[in-house]
């Protein structure tokens, strides 16, 4: 069975640019999540979706941050513009069900200078 | 606001030795999730942990969650090189929200 995939690997930009991350889930788990995790710390939910439809993004900076998953299958993160403060691993999870358990990607480590 | 405070959040042994790590909150879980996470990687569920009072073990690992659902611990029995990394545990809370604690960086020399 095929893992969590997710691209870039790492990105560097320069502050105020754009960037975007993309996530493929494991094939037929409905719900999937973006976090944010700074380097030695727990992760922090970005977005939840169940299918295509948005469960929580209480603590998605909307100013900046944007989130899609079209068709309930791939979704995509995008910031624009990025913050020095940006700079950190931004993982993709995916799961069977809401409270079941968290198959996680490799992630993408984004350097913001 | 749910809460879950992990302790200690960094620790840092000789081969051989044992460890507890602690992940305690006022609020009760309906379950709680322990990962492990190597630098570069994402997060790899160890255990789910469902029943109050229930203990799980696996291999030098034992698991156990709170009679109350509040807390729960990880010990390590003869703690190894290749149990370093980033303990986290994960409570799923009400309205479904899974909980994060903020970690415990182990390393463990050789």
């Amino acid at each position: 069975e095929a893992g969590v995939a997710q691209s870039p690997r790492y990105k560097i930009i320069e502050k105020r640019q754009s960037v975007a991350f993309w996530c493929n889930p494991i094939s037929g788990h409905a719900t999937l999540y973006w976090y944010q995790q700074i380097l030695g710390q727990g992760p922090k939910l970005l977005i939840q979706f169940q299918n295509n439809g948005v469960v929580d993004d209480s603590q998605l900076p909307k100013d900046r941050f944007s989130a899609e998953r079209l068709k309930g299958v791939d979704s995509t993160l995008k910031i624009q513009p990025a913050k020095l403060e940006d700079s950190a691993v931004y993982l993709c999870a995916s799961s069977p069900r809401r409270t079941g358990e968290l198959f996680f990607g490799e992630g993408s480590r984004l350097t913001v200078l | 606001t749910q809460l879950l405070e992990q302790s200690p959040q960094f620790l840092s042994i000789q081969e051989g030795e044992n460890l507890t790590v602690y992940c305690n909150s006022s609020s009760v879980f309906s379950s709680l999730q322990w990962y492990r996470q190597e630098p570069g990687e994402g997060p790899v569920l160890l255990v789910t942990v469902v029943t109050g009072g229930e203990v799980k073990k696996l291999k030098r690992l034992t698991f156990q969650f709170g009679d109350a659902r509040k807390d729960s611990s990880l010990h390590i029995t003869a703690a190894q090189p290749g149990d370093t990394g980033l303990y986290l545990c994960a409570g799923v809370g009400s309205n479904y929200q899974l909980i994060w604690g903020a970690g415990t960086k182990l390393i463990i020399k050789p």
